[in-house]
């Protein structure tokens, strides 16, 4: 079975200042696809960011970039000039690329992120 | 373009008790996803549905869990009796096949 593990339960940054939050995931398979999601205290759940496992370039979507690591398994999220409206709790998920089967994300347990003024 | 609509958004109920909560998937969207997210852990599915049929389910507690998707739209879960540790915000998603999910705002149910 696959996991994902998110080992900084907290962080904090200044505003306009980057931050980096940690994932690194366990599975046996070579086709996959990798997501960073943001939870305001609103709860909705939004995309941030997506990485397919075959592409070897990083994505990037306007401030936020990832470090993906294949053979280390491991699936950083940058984030640049923080500004206050990127305080959420920050999940790392991951999603099987075989089709016909289970499509389900697999969350790690999240990373609350403080940004101070 | 509408989102996923979940109601209610919140609900409290005494354990042994019945319980139901409905989801409205974004218009076309084959695919709707039920998660539940204990307090301070990640989403974990409960069941995935393509158009009315069940694609998994084997985390789903089905003894006292169950959902349907009439007509491959709109879903209900249920939960009867409740237990404590049913106590969670459960989460809808939906889905073009094999795109993004895209979530709901959740209810939040707290089980005394």
């Amino acid at each position: 079975a696959q996991t994902v593990t998110q080992s900084q339960p907290e962080m904090s940054v200044q505003e306009a200042e980057t931050v980096t939050l940690s994932c690194t995931y366990d599975t046996s398979e070579s086709d996959y696809y990798l997501f960073w999601y943001k939870q305001p205290p609103s709860r909705q759940m939004i995309l941030v960011i997506r990485q397919e496992a075959y592409k070897q370039q990083n994505a990037t979507e306007n401030r936020f970039s990832v470090n993906f690591q294949k053979a280390a398994k491991s699936f950083s999220l940058k984030i640049s000039d923080s500004q206050l409206g990127d305080a959420a709790m920050y999940f790392c998920a991951y999603r099987s690329g075989s089709q016909g089967g289970s499509e389900k994300l697999v969350f790690g347990k999240g990373t609350k992120l403080t940004v101070n003024p | 373009e509408a989102g996923v609509a979940q109601s209610p958004r919140y609900k409290i109920i005494e354990k042994r008790q019945s319980v139901a909560f409905w989801c409205n998937p974004i218009s076309g969207h084959a695919t709707l996803y039920w998660y539940q997210q204990i307090l301070g852990q990640g989403p974990k599915l409960l069941i995935q549905f393509q158009n009315n049929g069940v694609v998994d389910d084997s985390q789903l507690p089905k003894d006292r869990f169950s959902a349907e998707r009439l007509k491959g739209v709109d879903s209900t879960l249920k939960i009867q009796p409740a237990k404590l540790e049913d106590s969670a915000v459960y989460l809808c998603a939906s889905s073009p096949l094999f795109r993004e999910q895209f979530f709901g705002p959740g209810t939040r149910l707290t089980v005394l």
